[in-house]
């Protein structure tokens, strides 16, 4: 069966410095997401996006994060000078389809950030 | 803003019981979705069930099983005869009605469920 996959599974960074979080989509999806958990809080929306574009995004994801979908199979979260309180679960999650009507988010298996 | 709450943190069963995970949520809008998810230890969220606010009728999924109580905004999960594989964190989450667009779900903390042999 088709699964969201990222990598890696763990990150550890030194604060301020640039990070990459990948994730593959499931194939034919058109929508994909990225959500996060602070160890001990709530999982909380960052961005969507489709069709190239950002299409939401909460008031987290500030000018430090940028998403982008660099060739037709990979979805990327950058965050380019890392702070303590972004340690967290980075969690990606993809949909098949348009948000005009009700469609599954799946999402991958996480990966964790460990900002020192 | 829309709000979910999952006030137990943690809950034990013993196989083959039936145990009740809690959920209530606030929103002003009157159509809207509401799920629960499953995350086993180190896998991904899967969802379990869903409702869609507009239906009176509570969702059954094989074993799993919601009472829905809108007027209240109570969402509760009910796994019957539990197995040892349904031992995972369980997430309530709540996503509005996509006429504005938003496809972003609204998650509790998550309840952490235990089942013992």
């Amino acid at each position: 069966e088709p699964e969201v996959t990222q990598t890696p599974s763990h990150q550890v960074t030194q604060m301020g410095q640039e990070v990459i979080l990948r994730c593959v989509p499931i194939s034919n999806h058109l929508y994909f997401y990225w959500y996060r958990q602070i160890l001990g809080q709530k999982v909380e929306f960052l961005v969507s996006f489709y069709n190239n574009e950002i299409s939401e995004k909460s008031e987290i994801f500030d000018d430090q994060f940028s998403v982008e979908r660099p060739d037709g199979s990979n979805f990327t979260l950058k965050i380019r000078s890392t702070k303590l309180e972004d340690s967290a679960m980075y969690f990606c999650a993809s949909s098949e389809l348009a948000a005009s009507s009700y469609n599954e988010q799946f999402f991958g298996p996480g990966t964790r950030l460990t900002v020192l | 803003a829309q709000t979910v709450t999952q006030s137990q943190p943690e809950m034990s069963v013993q196989e083959a019981e039936t145990v009740t995970l809690s959920c209530t949520y606030d929103t002003s809008e009157s159509d809207y979705y509401l799920f629960w998810y499953k995350q086993p230890p180190s896998r991904q969220m899967i969802l379990v069930i869903r409702q869609e606010a507009y239906k009176q009728q509570n969702a059954t999924e094989n074993r799993f099983s919601v009472n829905f109580q809108k007027a209240a905004k109570s969402f509760s999960l009910k796994i019957s005869d539990s197995q040892l594989g349904d031992a995972a964190m369980y997430f309530c989450a709540y996503r509005g009605f996509p006429q504005g667009g938003s496809e972003k779900l609204v998650f509790g903390k998550g309840m952490k469920l235990t089942v013992n042999p």
